[in-house]
């Protein structure tokens, strides 16, 4: 049973470029959360996505950054115009349909965005 | 609005000497309690979490922490440390019984150094 699969695990992009980092949730899992982690600095939420759905995108950047999580397909972060600011840690968490409360969460390894 | 306070930002510690690491909150609901360990270049893992029940909590690879509402503080211990625990640490918490509680506050995490 795999668990949440992040690719790629290293990202580099020049500034200006866009990113897209992706997530395969955990097998019979349907809700996915995307933290980022800035160097020295504990994950902070970015957002919450359903199938098709956004729940909760309180944590995003207003501007440049968007989820999707389609019906079929990994979710997906997106970072247009990548600045050097961007430069991070991105990790996604998945927990099942029932959610309960979190600590159903299962973290992937990340994919750590460089942007020079 | 809650947070997570982790005082100390590296603890040093000799292997087979005990460690404790500090984390304070500040909410004014009920919570859910976590300790995550993260090590090199990986994602997170759980070590344990409180969410109701028995004060003290018992998790993986020897650790347990204490949850104390009347000093809201959820310290991280280990009697006997080896050279693999040598990793970041985080605290978090999250609003339990509201409908936010999918939402991680981390700390700023604590470096576990285990020296021989």
């Amino acid at each position: 049973n795999a668990g949440v699969m992040q690719n790629p695990r290293h990202l580099v992009r020049r500034r200006g470029q866009e990113a897209r980092l992706r997530c395969s949730p955990m097998k019979g899992h349907s809700h996915v959360y995307w933290y980022r982690q800035l160097p020295e600095e504990g994950l902070k939420f970015m957002v919450y996505l359903q199938k098709e759905n956004i729940i909760d995108e309180s944590g995003m950047p207003k501007e440049r950054f968007s989820a999707e999580f389609p019906k079929e397909g990994p979710s997906i972060l997106r970072i247009q115009q990548v600045v050097r600011g961007d430069s991070a840690a991105y990790f996604c968490a998945s927990s099942p349909p029932d959610r309960g409360p979190p600590g159903g969460y299962t973290f992937g390894s990340g994919t750590r965005l460089t942007v020079v | 609005a809650q947070s997570v306070t982790q005082l100390d930002s590296q603890v040093p510690v000799f292997e087979e000497a005990p460690v404790e690491l500090r984390c304070n909150y500040s909410s004014s609901v009920s919570v859910y309690l976590f300790w995550y360990v993260q090590y090199p270049n990986q994602g997170l893992q759980l070590l344990l979490k409180y969410l109701s029940g028995s004060t003290l909590v018992k998790g993986i690879n020897g650790f347990e922490a204490e949850f104390n509402k009347s000093q809201t503080s959820f310290h991280l211990r280990k009697p006997s440390v080896h050279i693999s625990d040598t990793a970041e640490y985080f605290c978090a918490v999250s609003a339990g019984l509201m409908d936010s509680s999918y939402k991680l506050i981390f700390g700023s995490g604590t470096r576990l150094l285990v020296r021989p």
